[in-house]
């Protein structure tokens, strides 16, 4: 069965510096993945997603990512965070037809001044 | 589109009773998502629906949680009884497959915020 892994429980970045957040993967054939943002008291919205191709991808607010499969990693990555961009962060990874998600526990983002 | 609509927003009831959690679909979509999430587990999906047809509920803790679709705009997920350690937020989220593109985007309501005492 497919898993995701995100080590970090809280991030704390001083807004303007550059932020990764890491999510680890562990799915037998070629993943769906993908990074949901959920600001407080709302639900997830979709950052990116990754199906094929281009390893790098973009998404909405200036985020990034990249998959990376020797490492079974899709890190998350932004090159200057704004006090807006604190909220919880999921990796999510897909099953075969991708309907099913199986999330990660999520990674706190917090913005310091 | 308004969006996945959920109600209620928050619930307080005492144990025992049974809860109703409803959400309503962005029109056309053919998948809808019941997860819970708690601080200890993360978001859980619970069940999942094809077209109205339940595809997977082996998510759902136990006999005492159903859901159902009646038709291709609401859904329900029921709690009875219910109990403290059902408490959580649930989420309803809706998909679009389009063998096309395949975006595979959930859509996510905000969320139900239950408090069973």
């Amino acid at each position: 069965a497919q898993s995701v892994t995100q080590p970090d429980i809280h991030i704390t970045v001083s807004e303007g510096a550059s932020l990764e957040l890491r999510c680890n993967y562990s799915y037998g054939a070629t993943p769906y993945l993908f990074w949901y943002v959920q600001s407080p008291g709302q639900g997830l919205q979709l950052l990116l997603k990754y199906f094929s191709g281009d390893t790098l991808v973009q998404g909405i607010k200036g985020f990034e990512a990249e998959f990376k499969r020797s490492q079974s990693s899709f890190n998350l990555r932004k090159p200057s965070v704004h006090w807006s961009d604190a909220a919880e962060y999921f990796c999510a990874v897909g099953s075969t037809g991708f309907q099913k998600l199986v999330f990660g526990t999520g990674t706190r983002l917090l913005v310091s001044p | 589109d308004a969006g996945v609509i959920q109600s209620p927003r928050h619930e307080v009831t005492e144990m025992g009773q049974e809860v109703t959690l409803r959400c309503k679909p962005i029109s056309g979509h053919d998948y809808l998502f019941w997860y819970r999430q708690t601080m200890m587990r993360g978001l859980e999906l619970l069940i999942y629906f094809n077209n109205n047809v339940p595809i997977d509920d082996s998510g759902m803790p136990e006999d005492r949680f159903s859901a159902k679709m009646p038709n291709a705009s609401f859904s329900t997920l029921k709690i009875q009884p219910s109990e403290p350690r059902d408490s959580a937020v649930y989420f309803c989220a809706s998909s679009l497959t389009d063998t096309f593109s395949n975006t595979g985007e959930l859509f996510f309501g905000e969320g139900s915020r239950l408090t069973v005492l």
